[in-house]
């Protein structure tokens, strides 16, 4: 069981807006920057969101990322088609005393 | 252009024994952490292992703690991670990544292509 939780799949239609959900606790999520990783079938990860709410160079506006509390989201609008992809958290704990990544969302494009 | 190409990864017996090569460049290896991410087929990521820019500080995910170690050769620009008492349930793609910030949080911000680990009888 994956220490932070995500809902296994989303979806919507072109232009809509998707949101994330990703829940933890006060030793990881609530304490510590999340991060977000894109994954698209066959290929490794890449960074998408850092610090709770940045985003690397070459990622686009439409992806942004916020936290209240002990959760985190990601928002994709005016969703596109090559957005389909597995999207996922990460963050520190601070109890366990290592990374630790949520179980992944499935994000589809109706 | 930041790269890391992986190497290694093969089809190997429970019990055995296994390096996975990472060799890194186009940024100057030994100022960043670096950290080993393992994704079964199908399934979600994993962090494996992790260690500072000198190979001082290492962690292991509880599931490899005894069996795998980290290690880096900062003149090689290389990471490796050598995997003992292979287990069926470690069969897994092996990623080797970067680190962003610091040499523990999860801020990966390029990642190998892959290298595939099989443990099967």
């Amino acid at each position: 069981q994956s220490v932070l939780t995500q809902p296994p799949s989303e979806s919507g239609t072109p232009g809509q807006r998707v949101i994330i959900s990703c829940s933890g606790s006060s030793s990881n999520i609530g304490s510590n920057y999340v991060y977000w990783y894109q994954q698209f079938p066959g290929t490794a990860p890449k960074l998408l969101i850092y610090r709770n709410d940045q985003r690397p160079s070459g990622v686009p506006a439409r992806f942004s990322g916020s936290t209240s509390g002990s959760s985190a989201s990601l928002a994709i609008s005016g969703l596109r088609s090559e957005d389909e992809a597995d999207y996922y958290c990460a963050a520190w704990d601070d109890s366990l005393f290592r990374p630790v990544f949520g179980s992944g969302t499935e994000v589809t494009v109706l | 252009e930041v790269q890391l190409v992986e190497s290694g990864g093969t089809v190997v017996r429970p019990g055995g024994s296994l390096r996975l090569s990472c060799v890194v460049s186009g940024f100057t290896f030994e100022h960043y952490g670096m950290a080993w991410v393992r994704q079964a087929p199908g399934k979600g990521l994993e962090w494996v292992s992790n260690t500072n820019g000198y190979g001082v500080n290492r962690g292991y995910a509880d599931s490899v703690k005894g069996r795998f170690t980290i290690s880096r050769d900062n003149a090689k620009n290389s990471l490796y991670l050598d995997m003992n008492s292979l287990r069926v349930e470690d069969t897994a793609f092996y990623y080797c990544a970067r680190v962003l910030e610091g040499w523990e949080i999860p801020s990966f911000d390029y990642w190998g292509q892959g290298s595939l680990v099989t443990v099967s009888p």
